[in-house]
């Protein structure tokens, strides 16, 4: 969506190799999301920032992944070690209003 | 466990009949219910959305129905078109978390 830009859109990487995944909102809203959608499954919720808070990291898989949104914008998700299993679409959003996100296009993640 | 359950994987419809999707909730925190709309290689665009306190919010060809007693929405579509073909996420929130179902894959035949 124009609002929320993710790139790359597409990444192959080998198993064991780190990835970076990079989203850019548009300014102007304190909340964001990250979550993974893997073949044949719905959404799963993996880290949200709000403003200044602690970001809730409660739907992070394991120690493997980490996320950071630098001066309230910028988020990069980052995987170390990647697994076959980490092959999935990992799709960013802001929240507009109460419950209602917009989402970016997504980078489809594929680990040899 | 899977708070918001989708239990039809897929669905096809003729063209110009009714659409619907089906979702069940176990959680009773939550207050406000969302449809997404997934083409694919796009992100989920929104829908259509309702609120505990109601139980039913239209719009256009899209309607959205609550039982809070049966923990179960729908989203009817009506007349369905080809370019309704995706698939349709449910989510609730009961504070600013989506929980999403796993999805419907609706196919319209023309």
């Amino acid at each position: 969506g124009a609002g929320v830009s993710q790139s790359p859109s597409n990444k192959v990487t080998e198993k064991g190799k780190d990835v970076e995944l990079r989203c850019d909102p548009i300014s102007g809203h304190t909340a964001l999301y990250w979550y993974r959608q893997s073949l044949g499954q719905g959404l799963e919720f993996l880290i949200y920032f709000q403003g200044n808070s602690a970001p809730d990291k409660s739907g992070l898989p394991s120690d493997r992944f980490s996320a950071e949104r630098t001066g309230g914008s910028v988020s990069t998700l980052t995987i170390q070690r990647t697994q076959q299993e980490d092959s999935a679409v990992y799709l960013c959003a802001i929240l507009l209003l109460y419950g209602e996100q917009f989402f970016g296009p997504g980078t489809r993640l594929t680990v040899l | 466990d899977q708070q918001v359950k989708q239990n039809s994987p897929s669905l096809s419809v003729q063209e110009g009949r009714i659409s619907i999707l089906n979702c069940d909730y176990t959680n009773s925190m939550f207050d406000y219910f969302l449809w997404y709309k997934k083409y694919p290689a796009e992100g989920p665009t929104f829908l259509i959305s309702i609120s505990s306190i109601k139980d039913k919010n239209e719009d256009g060809r899209f309607t959205v129905f609550l039982n809070k007693s049966a923990k179960h929405l729908s989203l009817h579509i009506v007349p369905s078109q080809p370019g309704d073909s995706a698939v349709y996420f449910c989510a609730a929130t009961g504070n600013e978390k989506l929980t999403f179902g796993t999805g419907t894959r609706l196919t319209i035949i023309p």
